[in-house]
């Protein structure tokens, strides 16, 4: 079965520089969700997006923008890069609620995740 | 304050013996789900409640969602190597879909062989 994707795998970049992290969710999910996991930390809600359209905002920070696009893909945009930007970042998609079934309110599969590390 | 609780932070037990991971808090949960997560890789769904009370089997893996919808519970029989991971419990708090998942502080299990 087809899994959320996401590119690059792995990113170094200097600080003050920018980034962009791109998510493909699986067929036929239209919500797509941003997580951002330090070291040793559970994952922490960044934004997320349905049917193109932000739907939830967490702790992101102003340098931060993303957005969906019309195929449903979507793109994190990072700037001005600061150390404690290093992280894994985590895409993850869910589908329409009520189509994936009984229990599919909240399902949400993850990507691989990018590494992001900002030297 | 972190919203979900895990209890052990770590865990380390012999191949073959029996555990119980714990996800505890004040706060009612729509429903709950319960993730594996490897070093470097994304976290992989389990499973997901969504009645007080209910329980739900995974081969060796029992997962329990508590009658007031404030708590879980993973139970691993007969613990085996490949279980070896980080275990994350993560709930929404209403079931209007498309909401963030607030995770749980994680279970770091090690199986020994």
């Amino acid at each position: 079965a087809a899994g959320v994707i996401q590119s690059p795998r792995h990113l170094i970049k200097e600080k003050r520089e920018t980034a962009t992290l791109k998510c493909y969710p699986i067929p036929r999910h239209d919500t797509v969700y941003w997580y951002q996991q330090g070291p040793g930390q559970d994952p922490q809600f960044l934004i997320s997006f349905y049917e193109k359209m932000q739907s939830d905002k967490g702790s992101i920070p102003d340098r931060f923008s993303a957005q969906q696009f019309s195929d449903y893909h979507s793109e994190l945009n990072m700037s001005s890069l600061e150390l404690g930007d290093s992280a894994l970042y985590f895409c993850a998609s869910s589908p329409t609620p009520g189509t994936g079934g009984p229990v599919s309110y909240n399902e949400q599969f993850f990507g691989p995740g990018t590494r992001l590390t900002v030297l | 304050t972190q919203l979900l609780e895990q209890s052990p932070q770590f865990l380390s037990i012999q191949e073959g013996e029996n555990l119980t991971v714990y996800c505890n808090s004040s706060s009612v949960f729509s429903s709950l789900q319960w993730y594996r997560q490897e070093p470097g890789e994304g976290p992989v769904l389990l499973v997901t409640v969504v009645t007080g009370g209910e329980v739900k089997k995974l081969k060796r893996l029992t997962f329990q969602f508590g009658d007031a919808r404030k708590d879980s519970s993973l139970h691993i029989t007969a613990a085996q190597t490949g279980d070896t991971g980080l275990y994350l419990c993560a709930g929404a708090l209403t079931n209007f879909g498309n909401e963030k998942l607030t995770f749980g502080t994680g279970t770091r299990l090690t199986i020994i062989p």
